[in-house]
């Protein structure tokens, strides 16, 4: 299993605002994933994150508006840019057994408030 | 690519009857299949996972589900509910050669009437 930390757990921000959120992981893993949850609704995918190399996004997030910084194995930010009321939401992340169809663990998350 | 659908955004049950939240999958290999529960300001917890072995999967605090291929579907039961059940609950898939990207349904929000 992986425990992961979260910081912060929760922030109000002015819009035109920047905040970065910290994940950290107790043990080593290849992958990290960002996920946001708006409100009411299920998880979307942000990006993976990749240990060395520039994160992949998914369709509709893009890097000018998510950047990521993955600089060791334990760690990641993602920093939620520009914010605008859209952007409240609820920001996770997680990680996998580093195999392929194991469980994902997840932080508490960053319940973000943009006024 | 995978998919999953959840029939039913809300669910109600009264305490100590069944619960049923139905999941469908759609993948073009064979799937791992999760369920999380998401408790009110708390973060998610894996429920039970499947990944080719037994169709039958126990998980936590009394739920199971069966994964049948024929009907690519993976519903989650509980014999009996209890007012702790309450949550909202997400049917999960991943896909061998994913990267370990899962997927997501829209989630069932569960309520327990006492």
């Amino acid at each position: 299993s992986a425990v992961i930390s979260q910081k912060p757990s929760r922030d109000i921000c002015q819009r035109g605002t920047s905040l970065t959120i910290q994940c950290q992981v107790d043990s080593q893993v290849t992958m990290m994933f960002w996920y946001r949850q708006q409100p009411g609704q299920s998880l979307t995918l942000i990006a993976t994150a990749n240990q060395g190399s520039e994160a992949t996004y998914e369709s509709g997030f893009v890097i000018d508006k998510f950047p990521i910084s993955r600089p060791n194995l334990t760690f990641s930010t993602l920093t939620v840019s520009n914010m605008s009321p859209e952007d409240s939401s609820i920001y996770l992340c997680s990680v996998t057994g580093g195999q392929e169809n194991t469980e994902a663990f997840f932080g508490q998350g960053t319940r973000l408030t943009v006024v | 690519a995978q998919s999953v659908t959840q029939l039913d955004s809300h669910v109600s049950v009264s305490e100590g009857t069944p619960v049923l939240l139905r999941c469908n999958y759609s993948s073009s290999y064979s799937p791992s299949l999760f369920w999380y529960v998401q408790h009110p300001n708390k973060g998610l917890q894996l429920l039970l996972k499947y990944t080719s072995a037994a169709t039958l999967v126990k998980g936590i605090n009394g739920f199971e589900a069966e994964f049948k291929k024929s009907e690519t579907s993976f519903h989650l039961t509980k014999p009996s509910a209890h007012m702790s059940d309450a949550a909202e609950y997400f049917c999960v898939v991943s896909v061998p050669f994913g990267n370990e990207k899962l997927t997501f349904g829209t989630g069932t929000r569960l309520t327990i009437i006492p």
